[in-house]
């Protein structure tokens, strides 16, 4: 099946510095990935949807000047936590669709652990 | 309101037990309907999904689910668990990658 990366798998850093977080589709091309955030015992929460040459679309609460997504490539698509917080410690995870279809499989990376101290 | 809840967040079962985890959905349209399972490192792979058609649907690793459009259900079920099964299992509802997920359900299984 199609793999999808994620990289670092985990990271410390400190509050106000800035984070970059790669999502990479290995063996298929995603024009529109997405980037879900989850609290420890909970569920995953979908944040945007990265466009491939275009802007992000943001879910309703959520901060874009806060969480820069980047979809450089039909293969890529970076997530920035900017001046990161002890809040915004998470497990953020991507996922890139499979086909076009409303139904197709998204296959989800491994998730990048994020604390901020 | 577009939600997924899973009313059991934890789950222990003996090997070799039958397993029932429970999903209930409220969604505006007609749901496509997931089961995800996430295990420690890995990402989350897709046990089974329901869009149309039989509302008994297979996956892999021996699950399978049924879609009740009255009950708005949407439960996992696997006739004998494996050890290998102790994992997190999510149920999701959505369409085009956006994805609305229940809470989670945690299965552990005992020897």
């Amino acid at each position: 099946g199609a793999v999808v990366s994620q990289h670092p798998s985990r990271v410390i850093c400190k509050s106000g510095t800035s984070v970059k977080i790669e999502c990479r589709s290995l063996d298929f091309q995603a024009t529109t990935m997405f980037w879900y955030r989850q609290f420890p015992k909970q569920s995953l929460m979908l944040m945007a949807t990265s466009n491939e040459g275009s802007k992000a679309t943001y879910e309703q609460g959520v901060e874009k000047d806060k969480f820069l997504i980047n979809h450089a490539s039909l293969t890529l698509s970076t997530l920035t936590v900017t001046s990161a917080h002890p809040e915004d410690s998470s497990f953020y995870i991507c996922s890139a669709p499979g086909g076009s279809g409303p139904s197709d499989e998204q296959y989800f990376g491994p998730g990048t652990r994020l604390t901020v101290t | 309101a577009q939600s997924v809840t899973q009313p059991d967040i934890h789950i222990t079962v003996s090997e070799g037990a039958s397993l029932e985890l429970r999903c209930n959905y409220s969604y505006g349209a007609t749901p496509y309907l997931f089961w995800y399972v996430q295990s420690p490192g890995q990402g989350l792979q897709l046990l089974l999904k329901y869009f149309s058609g039989d509302t008994l649907v297979q996956g892999i690793k021996g699950f399978e689910a049924e879609f009740k459009r009255s009950q708005s259900s949407f439960n996992l079920r696997k006739p004998s668990v494996h050890w290998s099964d102790a994992a997190e299992y999510f149920c999701a509802v959505g369409a085009n990658g956006k994805l609305i997920f229940g809470q989670g359900t945690t299965l552990q299984v005992k020897p």
